[in-house]
């Protein structure tokens, strides 16, 4: 079956413990990007990937990083997470010259 | 400064009518739309989209209007039914060879089908 899958679905983790939330996609697909979602502000983009090697800031990449090393996998990497930083995560992916991005489940991370 | 609004963050609407969800941009170099629906504890799911060469795309129930002069879009579902119960976001992108940079949401409008 066709998918983004990340992990952990949920996550509660206190302030400045470094976590990766991991995103692996099946389809072959170019880009990837990282979003959040918060009440009352949407989804917004923390970093894309246009390919492998290839990264780039999104509107909210303060306190985050990511990797792209293989085409399949787009880490989201917390070095010292913050309770601003407490959110639902979606990360997406789409094949090139498509617009039609996939979206993973969702991971819920809390930090206390 | 959001660049895709979606200034109606709830609407109700009876089932069997016809539901229409608005969404305005600001930035002129937005080349795609797209919406995209979300239920609770699930990733958004691609809905329709729109080329800005085009004012109307059409897909069962659903249709999407572009007004490209007025940068406003929206979107059309007739008859509601109950399963489109959900929260719908509006999205844009500004490559129009693909969503190379990933795409720019609205806030999203709850949708709710009354029986």
């Amino acid at each position: 079956e066709a998918q983004v899958t990340q992990n952990p679905r949920y996550l509660i983790t206190v302030t400045g413990k470094k976590l990766t939330v991991t995103c692996s996609q099946n389809m072959n697909h170019e880009y990837m990007s990282w979003y959040r979602q918060d009440p009352g502000l949407g989804l917004r983009q923390i970093y894309y990937s246009m390919n492998v090697e290839v990264t780039d800031k999104g509107d909210v990449p303060e306190g985050y990083k990511v990797s792209r090393k293989e085409k399949r996998n787009f880490p989201l990497i917390l070095e010292s997470p913050s309770p601003n930083q407490t959110s639902l995560y979606f990360c997406a992916s789409s094949a090139r010259d498509s617009y039609g991005y996939t979206f993973g489940s969702g991971t819920r991370l809390t930090v206390v | 400064d959001q660049q895709v609004k979606q200034n109606s963050p709830s609407l109700s609407v009876q089932e069997g009518r016809i539901s229409i969800l608005n969404c305005d941009y600001t930035n002129s170099m937005f080349d795609y739309f797209l919406w995209y629906k979300k239920y609770p504890a699930e990733g958004p799911t691609f809905l329709i989209s729109i080329s800005s060469i085009k004012d109307k795309n059409e897909d069962g129930r659903f249709t999407v209007f572009l007004n490209k002069s007025a940068k406003h879009l929206s979107l059309h579902i007739v008859p509601s039914q109950p399963g489109d119960s959900a929260v719908y976001f509006c999205a844009a992108s500004r490559y129009s060879g693909g969503g190379a940079d990933g795409l720019t949401f609205g806030k999203g409008t709850h949708l709710i089908i009354q029986p």
